[in-house]
Parts: structure tokens; sequence; C-alpha cells
């Protein structure tokens, strides 16, 4: 497999169950991240993950939980969601996140529906 | 303030026409980085084109160019001699920070019909 993939690609679950996301990249990249997009609203930017620390969590609940056990692997356990996080939540990696020019890989995304 | 801005909620243009797509962005940086990023239906993000801020000249890659416009602040994609494939929604995002950011911030985006 090449670039970035996500699993499952699509997920009904309903707001007391738990449930993960695995994202995996195959470019030997140094950054990992979650992002999530609804509809009519920009792309937001979840948890951010550079060598295995998570640098950045933009103020994201605590029902979304990431893990990053490797540079290569990155989930997002989710528990006791509400209706409005259905959504497509991408995964991205980067080479160097501290470049200017460093530019994400996207994986094909997950769409979560809760119920 | 939105950081990046996209007028366009949707746009048409005909098979073999140029289109272009407007972005206006926000910043006080000097130093920043402009992406252009294709989403299909199927839902994963491609990366088309990015321009530097100091980039001397407009960035192309093949059917795509951007036409950047520092001091207005605009970095408008353009492509040329569409195909039916560039249906999609198109993506501007920017990446701002003095000591190097890992966010990228994305506009809402603008769908586009080429229509046969």
């Amino acid at each position: 497999e090449t670039g970035v993939t996500q699993t499952p690609r699509h997920l009904v679950m309903g707001m007391t169950n738990k449930k993960s996301l695995k994202c995996e990249q195959h470019l030997g990249h140094n950054a990992m991240y979650w992002y999530k997009q609804s509809a009519k609203k920009p792309l937001e930017l979840m948890f951010v993950y550079n060598f295995k620390e998570q640098t950045e969590n933009n103020s994201v609940p605590s029902r979304f939980s990431p893990e990053c056990p490797n540079s290569s692997h990155l989930f997002l356990h989710l528990h006791t969601l509400q209706p409005e996080d259905s959504a497509l939540y991408l995964c991205a990696s980067s080479p160097h996140p501290r470049d200017r020019e460093d530019e994400q890989y996207f994986g094909p995304g997950t769409r979560l529906t809760v119920t | 303030a939105q950081k990046i801005t996209q007028t366009q909620p949707g746009m048409f243009v005909q098979e073999k026409e140029a289109v272009t797509l407007d972005c206006t962005y926000d910043t006080s940086d000097p130093s920043y980085g402009l992406f252009w990023y294709k989403q299909p239906s199927s839902g994963e993000m491609i990366f088309l084109i990015y321009q530097g801020s100091y980039d001397q000249q407009n960035a192309t890659e093949g059917r795509y160019s951007l036409n950047f416009q520092k001091a207005r602040k605009s970095a408008n994609l353009v492509i040329s001699a569409s195909q039916l494939g560039d249906s999609a929604m198109y993506f501007c995002a920017m990446r701002d920070h003095p000591g190097g950011s890992e966010k990228l911030v994305f506009g809402k985006g603008t769908k586009l019909t080429v229509n046969p």
C-alpha cells in the first residue's frame, strides 16, 4: 500500500458505542494530523502529532481521544459521541511540519454517522 | 476574522475552457505558504499547487497555475483546458507563523462543475 490509508471508510455508531478510527501512512513522514470536515464548514484541525508527540489539540472535546503509537500510525478513539459529531474525518501526514512549504498528504477519510 | 476566504460557493465551466477560482487571505506574517487542494466526491484531499510568499514567480503545475497578487493578498487558482475529471471541491489553504507552524488553515471551498 502507498500513501495514507484510513479504516474504516464508513462507520455508523450509536451515542453509547466506543469505536476507533485508524490511519496509517507509508510515506516515512514525521507528522500526522486529524481533521474534521462537517457539511458547509471549513476543514477543522483536531490534533497534530510530530515524532509521536502531540503538539496540537485544537480544543477538541474529550470524547475524542487520539493515540499515536509510532510515526506511521494514528488512531482516533471515539466514545459517547453526539449526532453533531457526524462528519468526514480526514487523516494527513507531512514530512517537515516546521517548514513553510510542507505539504500535507491526506487519506480518503472515514465517513462517520452518529445515531 | 477569516484567514482564508473563498467567495465562490460554486462555479461552472465548459469542458476545455479555463476557469479561475478565487482565494483571498489575511495574515500579518511576512513569511507564509499558500496551498490549493482538490477534493473529489471520494473524499480524499489531493494537493495541487504551492506558492511561497517570497516566491518571485507564480507557481505552475501542469494545467494548474496560481495567480499570486501579494499586495491584494489573493492567490487565485487557474485551471486551463478543463476536463470532466476536474469536477470537485477546491480548497485554498495557508500556513503562516513566524516560528513555523503545523497548522494549515483552510477556506470553505468552491465546488467546480465541468460541463461537457
